[in-house]
């Protein structure tokens, strides 16, 4: 199985920073990977597919980047509604892994 | 709008097995891989399995002796049966589904709003 990882485990950033998550495969996975935000509480939602294409509807402050075995997901400017655990997932294969979650709250 | 509804019992004995239903509603039932997730008490979200509308499934390698998934199209349904369950299995369980388009997999973009499933005696 191809294990991945996140780093930080969790953050906390001022309104209006800029953050960045990194999810880290410790094999190639080409481009498959999502990334999702979980609210407290709440149901996952998909942000971003295929490493770097935005899901419909998701804000345009968030944006991926990566291919390979290091991807990264943005967030440009941090809003209070972005406190969330943010999950990274791989699916080139299965399974389909989810990384262990990042936590961001607001400083 | 499309909108998935899991059901089932929320407690478990250990040593019986776990059964869930995925109900799909304002979409085909062919247009998604269904999967199946789970996420313990202040944990992370593990992936359990997908099945499609063929009946074609795929598992998770850690669960696979123990996992059976089924789909009732006339329905709109999917299944889940996780057998020999222990306290270990006790999570909120999600399906979600996931679009393919010319076999290239787009994330899961449906999610049910997931049931929590507790094994105890």
């Amino acid at each position: 199985d191809i294990q991945m990882t996140q780093s930080p485990s969790s953050l906390s950033a001022s309104v209006g920073d800029r953050v960045t998550i990194t999810c880290r495969a410790r094999q190639d996975i080409s481009n498959y990977l999502a990334w999702y935000q979980q609210k407290p509480g709440k149901v996952p939602k998909l942000l971003i597919y295929a490493a770097s294409t935005l899901q419909s509807g998701v804000p345009s402050r968030f944006s991926g980047s990566g291919s390979g075995t290091d991807f990264i997901l943005t967030i440009s400017s941090l809003q209070p509604e972005d406190v969330a655990t943010y999950y990274c997932q791989k699916y080139n294969v299965v399974p389909f892994t989810f990384g262990p979650g990042t936590k961001v709250d607001i400083k | 709008q499309v909108q998935l509804q899991e059901s089932g019992p929320g407690l478990v004995k250990p040593s019986e097995s776990l059964s869930l239903t995925c109900t799909v509603s304002g979409t085909s039932i062919s247009s998604h891989y269904w999967n199946w997730i789970r996420q313990p008490p202040g944990k992370g979200l593990e992936w359990i399995g997908y099945i499609y509308n063929s009946g074609n499934t795929n598992s998770n390698p850690s669960l696979k002796s123990r996992v059976t998934m089924s789909v009732d199209t006339s329905k709109k349904q999917f299944s889940l049966k996780l057998s020999s369950v222990t306290a270990a299995d006790t999570a909120v369980y999600y399906c979600a589904g996931a679009p393919v388009y010319f076999g290239a997999w787009r994330g899961f973009d449906i999610w049910g709003q997931g049931t929590m499933v507790t094994v105890s005696s």
